[in-house]
């Protein structure tokens, strides 16, 4: 079975361009995450999806985070216009979602790295 | 609020020694716990976890934590470290009701011959 795949793994922007990351989650995962992880702040959540639905959209981010789910299995992040202080690895993960007594696992793609110069 | 905190930002422990990597969680209730494993450049993979049972987890590799109510706690162990858990390992806590997960700011454990 593929795991969350993300595309690209690398990319580097110019302060004040647009940007789109890619994430194809895990086949039949209902719930979407994007995460940013940078060494100060650690992992912040920036939004949250369940069946495509919008359900966090991260507070603070807002105002230049973007993130949408076209389809079930296909979500992008947007940030327009984009800032040195961006830079950090993006990260997203799927899972089946809470459901009865069980608690589920997030499967994470291997992040996208975002240098803004 | 909820939170979960992790108070070592850094362990370094020798190769077959035992390790403990410290958990504290802050939730009304109790909630499911994780633990989380990032290898260099990758993504973050769980290791094991827990919701309302057996206070003691057994995980992938070795790993095992044990959850305490009365401390709030969540710890990570192992009883011979290897040099391949050298990783980023991430304490997580989360509710139905609120459909996602807190996470720790992680330790790193770095591990010598």
């Amino acid at each position: 079975d593929a795991g969350v795949t993300q595309t690209p793994r690398h990319e580097v922007a110019e302060k004040g361009q647009t940007i789109i990351l890619k994430c194809e989650p895990v086949s039949g995962h209902n719930d979407l995450f994007w995460y940013r992880q940078t060494k100060i702040q650690g992992l912040e959540l920036l939004s949250y999806f369940r069946s495509k639905s919008l359900m966090e959209d991260g507070g603070a981010f807002k105002d230049r985070f973007k993130a949408e789910m076209l389809n079930s299995s296909f979500s992008t992040l947007k940030i327009q216009p984009t800032e040195p202080k961006d830079s950090a690895v993006y990260l997203c993960a799927s899972s089946l979602g809470w459901g009865g007594a069980s608690a589920e696992t997030l499967y994470f793609g291997s992040g996208t790295r975002l240098t803004v110069l | 609020a909820q939170s979960v905190t992790q108070p070592d930002a850094r362990v370094t422990v020798s190769e077959g020694a035992s390790l403990q990597l410290r958990c504290k969680y802050s939730y009304f209730g109790t909630p499911y716990l994780f633990w989380y494993v990032q290898y260099p450049r990758q993504g973050l993979q769980l290791l094991l976890k827990y919701y309302p049972g057996d206070p003691v987890v057994q995980g992938v590799n070795g790993f095992e934590a044990e959850f305490s109510k009365s401390n709030s706690s969540f710890h990570l162990r192992k009883a011979s470290v290897h040099w391949s858990d050298w990783a980023v390992y991430f304490c997580a806590a989360g509710t139905q009701v609120v459909g996602q997960l807190t996470f720790g700011r992680g330790t790193r454990l770095q591990v010598y011959a």
